[in-house]
């Protein structure tokens, strides 16, 4: 059974300090890694997707890194803003089905 | 309407009520699912739906019963809750391979 843990659980930041959140997973089949974002109570928006085959994606000030092999991926928020205040959330995905993290909430200090 | 709607929003039942969560998906992706999110829980995944067959059932109890009648709609029917089922209900759909997952805002469930 894939299992996934994130780490750190939460992170406060003051503003403009560059964020990095950690993931890894047990089983190293996946099809791909996805990394959501979710603000209190609401649903999940899709950040980044890394297919197995690649080492990293970015997307404005994100960037994420998949080290399959050894069952890792990192997060990178550069030069953090209070709107990025949120949990964060990595998932894996074996055959069609996702396994999260339990996430990491980020609070960015104004 | 694009990507997935859920409805309603908020739902406060009884446990002797039964009510039914919807979710409509406009993105032609042929696979569906419902994830539950506890407090200080991971997601779980509760039902996958792919071609309108149901191909996972995560030992849900029989008191969540879902409903695929095609691949743009996706239900769960719910019936004598207990107040350990209140969570968010999140719905999901993507492509049968699991690319492109798209979720919903989901629906606040709370029983009382």
């Amino acid at each position: 059974k894939q299992e996934v843990t994130q780490i750190p659980a939460a992170l406060s930041v003051p503003e403009g300090e560059n964020l990095v959140l950690n993931c890894s997973f047990t089983d190293s089949a996946i099809y791909n890694l996805q990394w959501f974002r979710q603000d209190p109570g609401k649903g999940l928006t899709s950040l980044l997707l890394i297919q197995s085959s690649q080492r990293e994606q970015t997307s404005g000030r994100l960037n994420a890194s998949l080290d399959k092999s050894s069952g890792r991926s990192t997060l990178y928020i550069a030069a953090s803003q209070p709107g990025d205040s949120a949990t964060y959330l990595c998932a894996v995905t074996n055959d069609y089905k996702l396994s999260f993290g339990a996430g990491t909430t980020v609070t960015v200090r104004a | 309407e694009t990507g997935v709607t859920q409805t309603p929003r908020h739902l406060v039942m009884g446990m002797t009520n039964k009510k039914s969560l919807k979710c409509e998906q406009h993105l032609g992706h042929n696979a569906m699912y419902w994830y539950k999110q506890s407090a200080k829980k991971p997601l779980e995944l509760m039902f996958v739906y792919s071609l309108e067959e149901r191909v996972e059932n995560n030992s849900v109890p029989s008191r969540f019963s879902p409903e695929c009648p095609n691949s743009s709609h996706l239900f769960l029917h719910l019936h004598t809750l207990q107040p350990e089922d209140s969570a968010l209900y999140l719905c999901a759909s993507s492509q049968a391979s699991g690319y492109g997952y798209t979720f919903g805002s989901g629906t606040r469930l709370t029983v009382v």
